[in-house]
Formats: C-alpha cells, sequence, structure tokens
C-alpha cells in the first residue's frame, strides 16, 4: 500500500490530453514539492517533472505537473505512442522522514 | 554528463548480506549540492526509497524506517562511488535496486538497476 495514491490506469488516443492524479496528505505533499517520474518498461525511471511544475532539460513542454493542497497532477498535451510508459508521483514526507512514491498510474495509449 | 553505473551480485541467500556498489561520473560523491540515493521497485512494494548519503562538509545518512536496523549506506570518495549493504536479507527483499542522484530536490540521474533475488 503506497503512501501516495494513484489511479493504476489511464489511456487516451494520439493527439489528446490525459492527466492523472497524485493524493496525499498534510506530511508531504501538503507541505514539500511533487515529483514526476516516467518509467518505459525494461527501463529505469526518468525524472519528468521536479518542484511540482518544473521540467528538466530534454523533457518537452507537452508535460506539465500542477499541485493544489495535498494533491497533484500531471498532465500530458499531444498524447503519443511513445508516451505509454508508467507515471509515478514522489514527495518527500516529513513525519516518515523519507521519500515516498505512489503506486504508479499506466498509462495506455490507444 | 553524470552516470551512475551499478554493479553487484544478483541472487543472494537469505540471511546473508545484500551489497551492491554505484560508481559515479561526471560528479563527486562528496559534492555539496548533490545527495546519494538507493531505492528498490518490486511487484509486492512497488517503489520503495531506501536512504541516502550526502556531504554538507560532514557525511549525512538517512535511512528508511522498514531497513534501518539492516541497512548501511557509505560513500568511497578514494573510488568516486557508494554502496548499500542490507543485512540479514529474506525473500521480501527481492527487487530491482537502483541509485540515484539528487541534485534539484528530485531523483534527477538513475542507475541502471539491478535484480537481486534471495534465495538459497
Amino acid at each position: 500500500q503506497s503512501v501516495l495514491t494513484q489511479p493504476p490506469s489511464a489511456s487516451g488516443t494520439p493527439g489528446q490530453r490525459v492527466t492523472t492524479s497524485c493524493s496525499g496528505s498534510s506530511s508531504n505533499i501538503g507541505s514539500n514539492t511533487v515529483n514526476w517520474y516516467q518509467q518505459l518498461p525494461g527501463t529505469a525511471p526518468k525524472l519528468l517533472i521536479y518542484s511540482n511544475n518544473q521540467r528538466p532539460s530534454g523533457v518537452p513542454d507537452r508535460f506539465s505537473g500542477s499541485k493544489s493542497g495535498t494533491s497533484a497532477s500531471l498532465a500530458i498535451s499531444g498524447l503519443q505512442s511513445e508516451d505509454e510508459a508508467d507515471y509515478y508521483c514522489a514527495a518527500w514526507d516529513d513525519s516518515l522522514n523519507g521519500v515516498v512514491f505512489g503506486g504508479g498510474t499506466k498509462l495506455t495509449v490507444l | 554528463q553524470v552516470q551512475l553505473q551499478q554493479s553487484g551480485p544478483g541472487v543472494v541467500k537469505p540471511s546473508q548480506t545484500l551489497s551492491l556498489t554505484c560508481a559515479i561520473s561526471g560528479d563527486s560523491v562528496s559534492s555539496n549540492i548533490a545527495a546519494w540515493y538507493w531505492i528498490r521497485q518490486s511487484p509486492s512494494r512497488g517503489l520503495e526509497w531506501l536512504g541516502r548519503t550526502y556531504y554538507r562538509s560532514k557525511w549525512y545518512y538517512d535511512y528508511a524506517v522498514s531497513v534501518k536496523s539492516r541497512i548501511s549506506i557509505n560513500p568511497d570518495t578514494s573510488k568516486n562511488q557508494f554502496s548499500l549493504q542490507l543485512n540479514s536479507v529474506t525473500p521480501e527483499d527481492t527487487a530491482v535496486y537502483y541509485c540515484a542522484q539528487d541534485k534539484t530536490g528530485a531523483f534527477d540521474i538513475w542507475g541502471q538497476g539491478t535484480m537481486v533475488t534471495v534465495s538459497s
């Protein structure tokens, strides 16, 4: 049971905009920034969004993040087939004094 | 460009010690702005943060509560690497283990991952 809650699956068609959520509590998302990771099959996770809404160099601006209260969202616009992957949210938890992750959302491009 | 290269055995016997190493290129384990992490991933537990080490005039260590009594993360400045030791392993410790660097408050760079199976 992951500390952060994510829907297990999401889907969309090419070109569509999809969003996925990440729900936490006051000790993690409510008081710290949220990071998002993309994991393609058989590979290590890759940083997609940091500090709620910042994109590392090389990440397309089709990916965007936001945070409100104890929840965060990842949006992907102009969906492409190569976006099919697992997406994880993460944040520092002040109560646990460590990083907590969501269970991941599997994105399917139909 | 920072790269992390993991090494270590893929099979460990129950009750023994799991040992992995993460070699750093393109940065220094003694960096004053980076932190170095171990993370694991299994179907049953998902992604799980294990611990970190970082240098800010002295070395600091933080460990996840779930493994605190069994874990040690050690920097090796002479080889520019850091290691993970997890004692008294059980089949529940079977997972893919990753090392990672944090310079932005996130895991910016990841190692390639090492599948470790705990089995006799």
